[in-house]
This record gives structure tokens, sequence and C-alpha cells, in this order.
């Protein structure tokens, strides 16, 4: 079924920068699209960010279109997301979540990490 | 914009059958999955495409979906089906994937 674990996490300051990295293991990383879903203190699921299996299609929410970007680096089973131009909101924890299909996306979220916690704040 | 809804709390004795609804204006063009969230745990796919459980999903645990509400049916609840739930689509028309704002099942 496979694992994920998120790392990069922490405390930053309104304006601040970020880069959240996930280490994939125990599936065929490159053939499945990933993503990064988060969840503030207290609050629902928002789907962040997603990237195809090979890279070259990659989307974002209306919340954080223009400050971050997600990427992979499937000879490493890694995905990242470089968080830039942080605010207060963006405080949450961040899962790295996987798709149910290979190469197909699914838009299934069947494999998740623990998540790590981003804190904006001054 | 597409929104879900879903009621917030949902009470259950052990034993008896817990559902939980999810209704979008298009959800019957859109496929819908769910997930469970336990306390201090990431949450956990337990049906996608309407009614298709992974492995791993109890037989216990089933979805349906009939005009604008899916319906997530949890029977012989037991304790250990506290959790909050989340639906979840992908509406591929403006490609936006939205989620419930979820129910928590309180186990009486």
């Amino acid at each position: 079924e496979g694992q994920l674990v998120e790392s990069g996490g922490g405390l930053v300051q309104p304006g601040g920068s970020l880069r959240l990295s996930c280490a994939a293991s125990g599936f065929t990383f490159r053939r499945h699209a990933m993503y990064w879903i988060r969840q503030g203190p207290g609050k629902g699921l928002e789907w962040v960010s997603g990237i195809t299996w090979n890279g070259v299609v990659m989307g974002y929410a209306d919340s954080v279109k223009g400050r971050f970007t997600i990427s992979r680096d499937n000879a490493k089973d890694s995905v990242y997301l470089q968080m830039n131009s942080l605010r207060p909101e963006d405080t949450a924890s961040y899962y790295c979540v996987k798709d149910l299909l290979t190469i197909t996306v699914a838009n299934v979220f069947d494999v998740w990490g623990r998540g790590t916690v981003v804190t904006v704040s001054s | 914009s597409y929104a879900l809804t879903q009621p917030p709390s949902v009470s259950v004795a052990p034993g008896e059958t817990a559902r939980i609804t999810c209704g979008g204006f298009n959800i019957g063009s859109d496929l819908v999955q769910w997930y469970q969230q336990k306390p201090g745990q990431a949450p956990v796919l337990v049906i996608h495409s309407d009614k298709d459980r992974p492995s791993g999903t109890p037989e216990r645990i089933s979805g349906s979906k009939s005009g604008n509400t899916a319906t997530l049916s949890i029977s012989r609840v037991e304790a250990g089906d506290e959790a909050d739930y989340y639906c979840q689509v992908w509406d591929s028309s403006s490609d936006r994937r939205v989620f419930g704002p979820g129910t928590r099942v309180t186990v009486l």
C-alpha cells in the first residue's frame, strides 16, 4: 500500500518561506499522481496542490496559487511543496497524499502521511 | 462554487446503524469518496467511487448515492467507529477537489 513521510514543517513569520518534503516508499512512486492536503487547527480538509505522475501538470487551490509550488523527483521517490509569502491562514497540518490509480489522475486520496505542522506567526 | 453539505454530528448507540449524508448540487455526476479521521490521526480512505471499499475497510461500512445525496452507512457500530467522516468529490468540469465540512460520529 505504501508509506509517506513528511518533513520540513515549523514556525515561520508572515511573509516567510518553507519547503516541505515527502518521502515515499512501498509503492511505485513514479506511476502515481501526488498531492498536498492541509487541515487547519480544529478545521476540515483542504486540497492544496497536486502533480501528475510525470510532473508535467500541476494544480493549485485558489488560496495558494502564485505562492506555492509543487514539484517531484521520481529518482528520489519524493514530492515537495515550496511555500512562499506565507500567511497566518496557512497555519495547518500538511499531509502528503497518494492517488489511488496509476498514471490516471483520479483525485482519490488513498494513502496519507502523518502530516507536518506549519505555523505562521510573528 | 461547488460546496458539499454534511450534518455536523451524528450520534448512534452501539450495534445500531449510523448514516451520514453528503449533499451537493452536482454530486450525482461526480464520484464520491469518504474518509475517516480519528483524533490525532491522518484521514483514511474508507469508500471510493461512491461504493467501493479499499482493502481494509470492513463490510460494515458501505456507500451509496441517490440523486444529489451520497450516504455513508456504518452498521453494527462499535466504539472504534468514533471519528470525523469527510466526503469528497472531484468536479472535473471546474477541476476542483472539494471536501465536505465533516461529520463527527459519536457512539453513545
